[in-house]
């Protein structure tokens, strides 16, 4: 069972520039996270999709970082216009259903200058 | 949101001995998850307990659910070089946000040949 995919694996951008991540999860899940890991911290969700809709978004910056699974498979995360705290490792999991275990990719490394 | 509390935050311990964390929640859970993240990779899935008093295996790891259904153990025995990495653990809620997982901030953990 092939896991879940995220690209790029690093980006390095100037603050106020947009970056985009993209997430596809493990084939048949239908729940999908987007998870915010800042260095020496546990991950924090940002948002979670159930199939295309949302589930729980409470936790996203909306003024600036936007997310979209407009099929029910893979995903993008957005931010625009970065900050340099947003530098931080973004993790794409999904999972099977809503309570069952999440399966992790490697993460996109954001660094912001 | 939920505070998850795991201790300790760090651990230097030599081959061979065992290890032990734990993680304690300010509310009821009812999943409980440990992972394991290597650098620059992302978390994964060791152990998943579902059940109050659970004691799960996998392979020299055990962790067990608490009967308060407020924390959550992990045990390593016999530790190789290979068990460095940051143990996280994770908790569900079913009577508040079902369908979220918290995570604590990690027990790193380093081991001396």
């Amino acid at each position: 069972e092939a896991g879940v995919a995220q690209s790029p694996r690093y980006k390095i951008i100037e603050k106020r520039q947009s970056v985009a991540f993209w997430c596809n999860p493990i084939s048949g899940h239908a729940t999908l996270y987007w998870y915010q890991q800042i260095l020496g911290q546990g991950p924090k969700l940002l948002i979670q999709f159930q199939n295309n809709g949302v589930v729980d978004d409470s936790q996203l910056p909306k003024d600036r970082f936007s997310a979209e699974r407009l099929k029910g498979v893979d995903s993008t995360l957005k931010i625009q216009p970065a900050k340099l705290e947003d530098s931080a490792v973004y993790l794409c999991a999904s999972s099977l259903v809503q309570n069952s275990p999440l399966h992790f990719g490697n993460g996109t490394r954001l660094t912001v200058t | 949101g939920q505070q998850l509390n795991q201790s300790p935050q760090s651990m230097f311990i030599q081959e061979g001995e065992d290890v032990s964390m734990n993680c304690t929640s300010s509310s009821i859970f009812n999943t409980w998850l440990w992972y394991k993240q290597d650098p620059g990779e992302g978390p994964v899935l060791l152990i998943a307990l579902y059940k109050a008093g659970e004691l799960t295996s996998n392979g020299r790891l055990t962790a067990q659910f608490g009967i308060t259904r407020k924390d959550s153990f992990l045990n390593i025995s016999a530790s190789i070089p290979s068990d460095v990495g940051i143990y996280f653990c994770a908790g569900q809620n079913a009577f508040y946000n079902f369908n979220k997982f918290y995570f604590g901030s990690g027990t790193k953990l380093n081991v001396k040949p």
